[in-house]
């Protein structure tokens, strides 16, 4: 299977900073790589899919870059409804999250 | 507006078979650019995808627990189901699905993603 490897786990951060979380893909996955947010207790929501391209009604500080194996997220200006936990996911062949990206307010 | 919504036991014991159905609404599971996942979530820990399944039939699960899993689908009741036996502790999690769509980019390649979830439903493994 691919592994999906997000760094860092976790980051403290400030409202109005720029934030960027990586993904390595353990193979190349082209650019079969999305983002989601989850919140405590709720359902992940689709933020990024396709490596780069922003989903309906995410606000555009919301940014993804990459293919082939490494991949990232940026938030260009963190928001109080930012903080979250983000993850990584392939759909390139027998599909995996990464372990999640904790973002928490410093 | 498309909804999708888990039903299934909130408590099951070891070994026994866990049974979920997905009930989707707002969009046809005979759509041809579109699917359904199911993906858990134990206790403070990360996502897990299960299994899939598309408008074709075609299903793929998980390879650590293929053995274990079995996705249907009932076209006429817009309900996906997965099944999964010999249930333990260590399957206690939140069990989410969620809808496929795909997307065509740089004109060729065709790119899965899930665009709307469930509320999850949390399944406890106990005697």
């Amino acid at each position: 299977d691919i592994q999906m490897t997000q760094s860092p786990s976790s980051l403290s951060a400030s409202v109005g900073d720029r934030v960027t979380i990586t993904c390595r893909a353990s193979q190349s996955i082209s650019r079969y790589l999305n983002w989601y947010q989850q919140k405590p207790g709720k359902a992940p929501k689709l933020l990024i899919y396709a490596a780069s391209n922003l989903q309906g009604g995410v606000p555009s500080r919301f940014s993804g870059s990459g293919s082939g194996t490494d991949f990232s997220l940026t938030i260009s200006s963190l928001q109080p409804d930012d903080f979250a936990t983000y993850y990584c996911q392939q759909s390139y062949t027998t599909w995996t999250f990464g372990q999640g990206t904790t973002v928490e307010i410093k | 507006q498309v909804t999708l919504k888990e039903s299934g036991p909130v408590l099951v014991k070891p070994t026994e078979t866990l049974t979920l159905t997905c009930t989707v609404s707002g969009f046809s599971l005979n759509n041809s650019r579109m699917g359904v996942s199911w993906i858990r979530q134990p206790p403070g820990k990360a996502l897990e995808w299960l299994a899939h399944i598309f408008s074709t039939d075609e299903k793929s699960y998980s390879t650590s627990l293929k053995s274990r899993l079995t996705i249907s689908k009932d076209t006429s009741k817009s309900q996906v189901v997965l099944t999964m036996t010999n249930m333990d502790p260590v399957d206690t999690a939140t069990y989410y699905c969620a809808r496929i769509v795909t997307n065509t980019i740089f004109g060729v390649i065709i790119i899965p993603y899930f665009d709307y979830w469930g509320q999850g439903t949390l399944v406890t493994v106990s005697s």
